[in-house]
């Protein structure tokens, strides 16, 4: 089965960019690459998600590399709410419904 | 609101008592979900469902029932729950569509003793 491989943790200093890896070599060419964040106590959120292009929102960006096999969630300007676990997942509609997570990467933001 | 709603929020039981956790979504998604999220082990799929009448297992099923006869709820039943079933639970849905995000409810803790 596909899966996702992700740091376990990383820091960044409030108002600096940050760029968080996820490995997804076993990928297939119908999967979407979906990122999560969870906050103690709560459900995750969805941050963003792409297929094969590069992703803007409100949130933040991803970028996809040209073989699919890794991706970076990029938090343009990190702040202290944005502490939180990450989660980088591959939706496998193709597979009829399954989703994989994988372990995800605490994100610490110092003041 | 769009929401996915789980209930309870917390739940104390013991081994062999059957139980039932509940989802509900009002966004008309076709998929659900059910996931636990176990220290040190990320979330881990149980079951899901493409539509009503649909469903299937997902990574770690042992244990769980699930049932999807309208499209807004997806129960989770525990039938003789174990103490190693203790756990916080996660219910998702989405359009059945990779291109559309998941909405988690707010999770349900259960202990078994």
């Amino acid at each position: 089965d596909a899966k996702t491989t992700q740091p376990n943790s990383m820091e960044s200093n409030e108002e600096e960019p940050v760029h968080l890896p996820c490995n997804h070599s076993t990928i297939s060419g119908t999967d979407y690459i979906h990122w999560y964040r969870q906050l103690p106590s709560q459900g995750p959120e969805y941050v963003i998600h792409g297929l094969t292009s590069n992703v803007n929102n409100r949130m933040a960006s991803l970028a996809i590399a040209e073989d699919r096999k890794s991706s970076t969630l990029i938090l343009h300007r990190a702040t202290l709410r944005d502490a939180a676990v990450y989660y980088c997942i591959l939706l496998l509609w193709a597979n009829a419904g399954k989703s994989t997570f994988g372990d995800g990467t605490t994100l610490t933001v110092k003041p | 609101e769009a929401q996915v709603t789980q209930n309870p929020r917390y739940l104390i039981t013991v081994t062999g008592k059957k139980l039932t956790v509940t989802c509900s979504q009002n966004m008309n998604h076709e998929y659900m979900s059910w996931y636990r999220q176990d220290p040190g082990l990320g979330l881990r799929q149980i079951y899901y469902s493409m539509n009503v009448e649909v469903t299937d297992k997902g990574d770690v099923p042992e244990g769980y029932k699930v049932s999807r006869k309208e499209k807004r709820n997806f129960p989770l039943i525990l039938e003789s729950p174990s103490p190693n079933q203790t756990s916080l639970y996660f219910c998702a849905s989405s359009l059945f569509s990779g291109d559309s995000p998941l909405h988690f409810g707010n999770g349900t803790r259960l202990t078994v003793t």
